[in-house]
């Protein structure tokens, strides 16, 4: 099915580990975004990726990198996780011309 | 920098009821999208206005931008238990004639469904 796709669906990290979630689409979109979800603040953007070749931080970019390995894939790593990066995280993507954001269904993170 | 605000933050409603949810910006918008996501899942993207003024229906659900690109709303005629969720609206962070190169969520309304 087309759409986006992200890997893993949870995860349980332990403080100080590292871990890369995937992130992958298959609609030839141009943009792609991560975004954090924490409750009652809505999603933030962590990262975005205008195009294949460029990234750029969004609200809330510390703690983690990303790498936009091609026009399908954007990876969102962290380095060292803190309890504070506790979250369920979104990846996105869409093109210049349809406005709207696909979604993936989310990775569910949780730092012990 | 650009704030997006969402009233209310909770709505319960007995089905059958009318809902509406307000969206407010700090800043002048080149357009809004909203989105609905049901428990446990991802945000679905519904709509996008871009004109002064504009409404847009699908069926019982009607969004409008106001006047000054600054708000808008989402009201829902004669809820069912299928509209449960929460609903965010989105800004672009800035303006762009490219498209929505960044998003800026509102803080998004959860509407729960009394059967």
């Amino acid at each position: 099915n087309a759409g986006v796709t992200q890997t893993p669906k949870f995860q349980v990290l332990k403080t100080g580990q590292s871990m890369t979630l995937q992130c992958a689409q298959d609609m030839n979109h141009n943009s792609m975004y991560w975004y954090r979800q924490d409750p009652g603040m809505g999603l933030r953007l962590i990262y975005y990726s205008a195009s294949e070749g460029t990234t750029d931080k969004g609200e809330v970019p510390n703690g983690y990198n990303v790498s936009r390995l091609n026009k399908r894939e954007f990876s969102l790593r962290l380095e060292s996780a803190a309890p504070s990066q506790t979250s369920v995280y979104f990846c996105a993507s869409t093109t210049r011309t349809n406005y709207g954001y696909t979604f993936g269904s989310g990775t569910r993170l949780t730092v012990v | 920098g650009q704030q997006v605000m969402q009233i209310p933050q909770y709505q319960h409603v007995q089905e059958g009821e009318d809902f509406t949810t307000y969206c407010n910006s700090s800043t002048t918008l080149s357009n809004i999208q909203w989105y609905k996501q049901r428990p446990g899942g991802h945000p679905v993207f519904l709509i996008q206005l871009v004109k002064s003024g504009e409404v847009k229906k699908q069926k019982r659900l009607t969004f409008q931008f106001g006047e000054a690109k600054k708000n808008s709303s989402l009201h829902i005629t004669a809820t069912q238990t299928t509209d449960v969720g929460t609903y965010f609206c989105a800004g672009p962070r800035t303006i762009s004639n490219f498209g929505n190169e960044k998003l800026t969520f509102g803080t998004g309304t959860r509407l729960t469904i009394i059967p």
